[in-house]
């Protein structure tokens, strides 16, 4: 079992559909839950990051944690054409680079 | 734009020979990180110089080493390339090591033939 799994995708919905992203987890020591966004030949920018438990919303974007289940999500509401790209979770026990774990990524298409 | 820029963007070699890859790392940052993303996989770290000293290493051959600079732009060299070495080489840059803070640039992509 990989430590960090993720959907591969590809992912396909109408504009203004609601997404959600899924990643899960089998190391319970991880505390930092980050999600970022890659476009094709770009590298990833980080969208938002969530210590720990609960939800944290930026604008379209929620991120939410669920440490019991081991199982995290990004939802991006009222999605647009811009937002496809491919979508990395990734996580931490700490927040230092040699203990950072990526998924494979979602890659997300939306179409006009 | 991050303000981290690598180069080259794109680059091809032999098997069995050595490459240098570069970054420049964003105005005031003193720490960068490099990652290889093999293609349709997530990005997997590879080192991380903090103010010119190597400060945590991930799970790759020593053949994979690095540098960086008093200015904190950064080198990674790999000697000995094999096919699986083909990847998207990502650096990011930040203001110490906290993952958190870390800007990546454009990334080079290596193919090994």
């Amino acid at each position: 079992q990989k430590e960090v799994e993720q959907d591969p995708g590809p992912l396909s919905v109408p504009e203004g559909a609601i997404v959600s992203l899924n990643c899960t987890y089998s190391n319970s020591a991880f505390q930092y839950f980050m999600w970022y966004r890659q476009y094709s030949r770009k590298g990833p920018e980080l969208l938002m990051y969530t210590y720990s438990s609960g939800n944290k919303e930026d604008g379209r974007f929620t991120a939410q944690v669920d440490k019991s289940s081991k199982y995290i999500s990004l939802f991006i509401r009222d999605s647009q054409p811009s937002d496809s790209a491919t979508y990395l979770c990734a996580m931490s026990p700490d927040n230092y680079g040699q203990n950072f774990v990526f998924g494979p990524g979602t890659r997300l298409s939306v179409l006009p | 734009e991050t303000g981290v820029t690598q180069s080259p963007t794109h680059l091809i070699k032999t098997r069995g020979q050595q490459v240098t890859l570069r970054c420049s790392s964003q105005s005031g940052h003193n720490t960068v990180s490099w990652y290889q993303q093999a293609l349709g996989q997530g990005p997997q770290f590879i080192f991380q110089y903090y103010r010119e000293e190597e400060n945590g290493r991930g799970n790759f051959p020593p053949r994979f080493s690095g540098l960086q600079f008093p200015n904190y732009s950064s080198e990674l060299n790999v000697n000995a390339l094999e096919l699986d070495d083909s990847a998207l080489y990502l650096c990011a840059s930040s203001l110490g090591a906290l993952n958190t803070e870390a800007f990546f640039g454009q990334g080079t992509r290596l193919t090994v033939v």
